[in-house]
């Protein structure tokens, strides 16, 4: 069984960009997770995504969106690039139990994409 | 402010020595606590999800244990070979956050 993917694994934008990530999750997870590791800084949560609805998102300004897709792969978008989001953009996926709450569900991560703006 | 430590942050251990470190948390509107191993060049792997007071659990050389009333978790690994060696992680969930720990790094000495 295919494990979360994630692509691409590098990106080089400049500051002001817009930067695209995007993440599949293993078949039958319909629930998606973003998270940041910024340098010196541990995993922090960004996002969820649930049957292509956004469920919960961290303490990050608007210009940090996504989307879930029909299939259920998501979308990370980062406009107006600035240097401090300069980090390791990991994703995750989840089964969804009971009750819509996506604390007690063990949390499969992918790769990561590495993002660097200059 | 939501805090979460992990002590130590770094830890050398004896190959075939047994180790535990510590996830300190709010013990407040305590929803679930996550344990994650994350190897060098990898993705961050579940080890535990703890979600009552008094939670043992264990899968293979590592177990924890989780007290909600006082906010902390163990975490243990017996017997320590090469390739425990990784970033212990710990997540804690609580409403609608979940906030991470900054990791034990844990170094298995040959």
């Amino acid at each position: 069984e295919a494990g979360v993917t994630q692509s691409p694994t590098h990106l080089i934008k400049t500051r002001g960009q817009q930067a695209t990530l995007r993440c599949s999750p293993i078949s039958g997870h319909t629930s998606v997770y973003w998270y940041q590791q910024a340098l010196g800084l541990g995993l922090q949560f960004l996002l969820w995504y649930d049957e292509g609805e956004e469920r919960n998102r961290g303490n990050f300004p608007p210009r940090f969106s996504g989307r879930q897709f029909p299939n259920y792969s998501s979308e990370l978008n980062v406009n107006a690039l600035e240097l401090e989001d300069s980090a390791l953009y990991l994703c995750a996926s989840s089964l969804l139990a009971s009750g819509r709450d996506f604390s007690y569900n063990e949390q499969f991560f992918g790769p990561g994409t590495r993002l660097t703006v200059l | 402010i939501l805090n979460v430590e992990q002590s130590p942050q770094s830890l050398h251990v004896q190959e075939g020595d047994s180790t535990n470190f510590t996830c300190s948390f709010p013990s407040s509107n305590f929803y679930a606590l996550h344990w994650y191993r994350w190897e060098t060049a990898k993705s961050p792997e579940a080890l535990f999800v703890m979600t009552l007071n008094g939670d043992e659990k264990k899968k293979g050389r590592i177990s924890a244990t989780l007290n909600t009333k006082e906010g902390y978790s163990y975490l243990y690994i017996k017997g320590s070979q090469p390739e425990d060696s990784a970033t212990y992680l710990c997540a804690f969930h609580r409403d609608d956050k979940i906030i991470f720990g900054k990791g034990t790094r844990l170094h298995i000495l040959p």
